[in-house]
């Protein structure tokens, strides 16, 4: 299976923390994205992230890649309550894949 | 910001009925994509569609789904002989064109999905 996996499942932190989410997959990639999901609402994309890159920021954003180790990471620094939400890494092949999610609470 | 919007936001239908869920992807867009996200669960991939056919689909696509773009702006996810088990968020998202050789590098934009409630 392609599918990207997220670990955490569930993270809780404080208002300013850093919060780090780690991704992982199974096969070679061409692309790794990033997504969060509000609760009921749909998916809102973050950043994109090419397999011949190795790290890329955007904003309070820094997604880093490892295709040796086929796995990714989202830090979100200086983390706000409106940073409450679902993680989702995206990969690709032909089909997009996401993974299942990491659960994020800020608590302010 | 251009959006992609879906309608309705939520459907109740009778199990073994017909049901159309209907999207209208950002206008420049040319690649369609329909998901399902079971409560609880992943983001399933269901199909996605370019120059009028499908281009991909996945293992849960199949005869009882049917996508269509009937004019210009709509894009539409047909349910046939609808079962418990099709109760789920249904998301259609849009993306600008894929370059060749490159794997999905466009962002999918996504609407707000319909909740579908078989009864």
């Amino acid at each position: 299976s392609q599918q990207g996996e997220e670990d955490p499942q569930a993270l809780s932190i404080q208002e300013g923390e850093n919060a780090t989410m780690n991704c992982s997959y199974k096969t070679s990639i061409n692309n790794l994205q990033w997504y969060r999901q509000n609760s009921g609402r749909g998916l809102v994309h973050l950043i994109l992230i090419r397999s011949n890159e190795r790290e890329k920021h955007s904003g309070r954003l820094r997604v880093t890649l490892d295709t040796s180790k086929k796995s990714s990471s989202l830090l979100i620094t200086a983390s706000r309550a409106a940073d409450t939400a679902s993680y989702f890494c995206a990969t690709d092949r032909n089909q997009f894949y996401f993974g299942t999610g990491t659960s994020l609470t800020v608590i302010p | 910001e251009p959006e992609v919007t879906q309608t309705p936001s939520h459907q109740v239908t009778q199990m073994g009925q017909e049901v159309i869920l209907r999207c209208v992807p950002i206008s420049n867009h040319l690649y369609f994509y329909w998901y399902r996200q079971i409560l609880g669960q992943k983001v399933e991939f269901l199909v996605s569609f370019y120059n009028n056919e499908i281009s991909e689909k996945s293992e849960i696509f199949d005869d009882q789904f049917s996508v269509e773009r009937p004019d210009g702006s709509n894009f539409t996810l047909k349910i046939r002989s609808t079962k418990l088990e099709d109760s789920a968020m249904y998301f259609c998202a849009s993306s600008e064109p894929i370059l060749p050789g490159q794997g999905n590098n466009q962002p999918q934009h996504f609407g707000d999905g319909t909740r579908l409630s078989i009864l």
